[in-house]
């Protein structure tokens, strides 16, 4: 079965612009996770969605936003973009949420690059 | 910080000798898991061990969990050229709902 699919691969944008990435879970997987991964910060967890719903979120401000459909594909938005906000984000996806022991799987990411 | 604590940062080995990575947490766990990563692209899942588990293999993967130290390490067996790659422990909290990321270890495997 087709894995998670990230688009776009790359962006490039301006300061101050906003952007939306979009995240495609795999088949039947009803929990879309997002993470930024910076060479400064590592990995960091930005927000995790379930049947349409934020579970959980990390500490990034108000700027980061995302959003699920009813079909489980995942979009994240960044307002007002920063400069160090260039960085490789990620989405993962998994069968359900709470203690289910199952892995994530995560898509190849979006590379945004702010000038 | 929030991060899990991986040693060491990077590790260069001969193909066929065997590599192996800690993490240290702070909190309590409900799974810890690995996870490779190559050249920046994303994460892919090897293993999990849940929070009641001491020890757990997958081909040439071992890993165990003393969760009284809250530690972690992964054993890789027999290294090949096609390990050479970034390694996260990943440290599932809050219910499974929550993820903490290790700093990481690049691990070098030459011919």
């Amino acid at each position: 079965k087709a894995g998670v699919t990230q688009t776009p691969r790359y962006l490039i944008k301006t300061r101050g612009q906003q952007v939306t990435l979009s995240c495609s879970p795999i088949s039947g997987h009803r929990s879309v996770s997002w993470y930024q991964q910076t060479p400064g910060q590592g990995l960091q967890f930005l927000f995790e969605y379930f049947s349409e719903t934020q579970r959980n979120k990390g500490n990034f401000p108000g700027r980061f936003s995302g959003r699920q459909f009813s079909n489980s594909r995942s979009e994240m938005n960044v307002s007002t973009l920063e400069l160090g906000d260039s960085a490789l984000y990620l989405c993962a996806s998994r069968p359900g949420t709470g203690v289910d022991n199952y892995g994530y799987t995560f898509g190849s990411g979006t590379r945004l690059t702010v000038v | 910080s929030q991060q899990g604590e991986e040693d060491p940062q990077a590790l260069s080995i001969q193909e066929g000798e065997n590599a192996t990575m800690n993490c240290s947490y702070k909190t309590s766990i409900n799974n810890l898991q690995w996870y490779r990563q190559n050249s920046g692209r994303g994460l892919v899942h090897l293993i999990l061990i849940r929070s009641n588990e001491r020890e757990k293999h997958s081909g040439r993967l071992r890993v165990t969990l003393d969760t009284s130290k809250k530690s972690s390490s992964l054993l890789i067996t027999a290294s090949r050229a096609a390990d050479t790659a970034s390694y996260f422990c990943v440290i599932v909290s809050g219910g499974g709902n929550k993820l903490t990321f290790g700093t990481g270890t690049q691990l070098k495997v030459e011919l």
